[in-house]
């Protein structure tokens, strides 16, 4: 079955320093999705793509956390510097895009940043 | 601005019994609802989605969710409850005109033997 790979599956770091996860979405999709999962926040939505253009990063805190697409196959999402409260896990999701079109997540990033 | 609300943290029933989770949504314009379930360390999974035409949508594991566009509610259903139905839910609405989809808060279903 075809699915959303994410990685690595854990982080811990210390605070300061640069966190980079990966994913990679669905061949064939051409919407991604970062969205960040705390108990406090819920399911919160950073930033997305559609082929592989940014849309929407207004959920993201722009001076320290980035996305980006370097091909189709690749999606990134950079910390840097890494706080304590970015602690959550973070989870990428693809789809084909339209109103109608269910999204595929991934199994998360679980980051604990000490 | 779009947004959806489940009222309910948690949820417990019975195996066997039927059981409800709830969801309201506000939106302007024409509302696609959606309802993901999340069971533990996974990723969400979809299991029904709302766009037009009959109120009552059929999904996956046997759930069903009930539009009702007078209350705005897209309230999630199923017959019999079974303990493998134990999980967090999440109602949610895609933004109109985008991609973009805004989850709810998420429910806690427990189903007890």
């Amino acid at each position: 079955d075809a699915r959303v790979t994410q990685t690595p599956r854990h982080k811990v770091t210390e605070m300061g320093q640069e966190v980079t996860m990966r994913c990679q979405p669905i061949l064939g999709h051409n919407t991604v999705f970062w969205y960040r999962q705390t108990m406090m926040q819920g399911l919160e939505l950073l930033a997305y793509f559609r082929n592989r253009a940014p849309l929407d990063d207004s959920g993201m805190p722009k001076d320290r956390f980035s996305a980006e697409m370097p091909d189709a196959t690749l999606a990134t999402l950079k910390i840097q510097p890494s706080e304590p409260r970015d602690s959550a896990v973070y989870f990428c999701a693809s789809g084909l895009g339209g109103i109608g079109e269910k999204l595929f997540f991934g199994s998360g990033t679980q980051l604990s940043v000490l | 601005a779009q947004s959806v609300a489940q009222p309910e943290d948690q949820v417990n029933v019975a195996e066997g019994n039927p059981l409800t989770v709830k969801c309201t949504y506000s939106v302007s314009g024409n509302p696609y609802l959606f309802w993901y379930v999340q069971y533990p360390n996974r990723g969400l999974q979809f299991l029904l989605k709302y766009i037009t035409g009959d109120n009552l949508v059929k999904g996956s594991y046997g759930f069903e969710a009930e539009f009702n566009k007078s209350q705005t509610s897209f309230h999630l259903k199923k017959p019999s409850a079974l303990v493998s139905d134990s999980a967090l839910y999440f109602c949610a609405v895609r933004v109109g005109g985008t991609d973009k989809l805004i989850f709810g808060t998420g429910t806690r279903l427990q189903v007890f033997p």
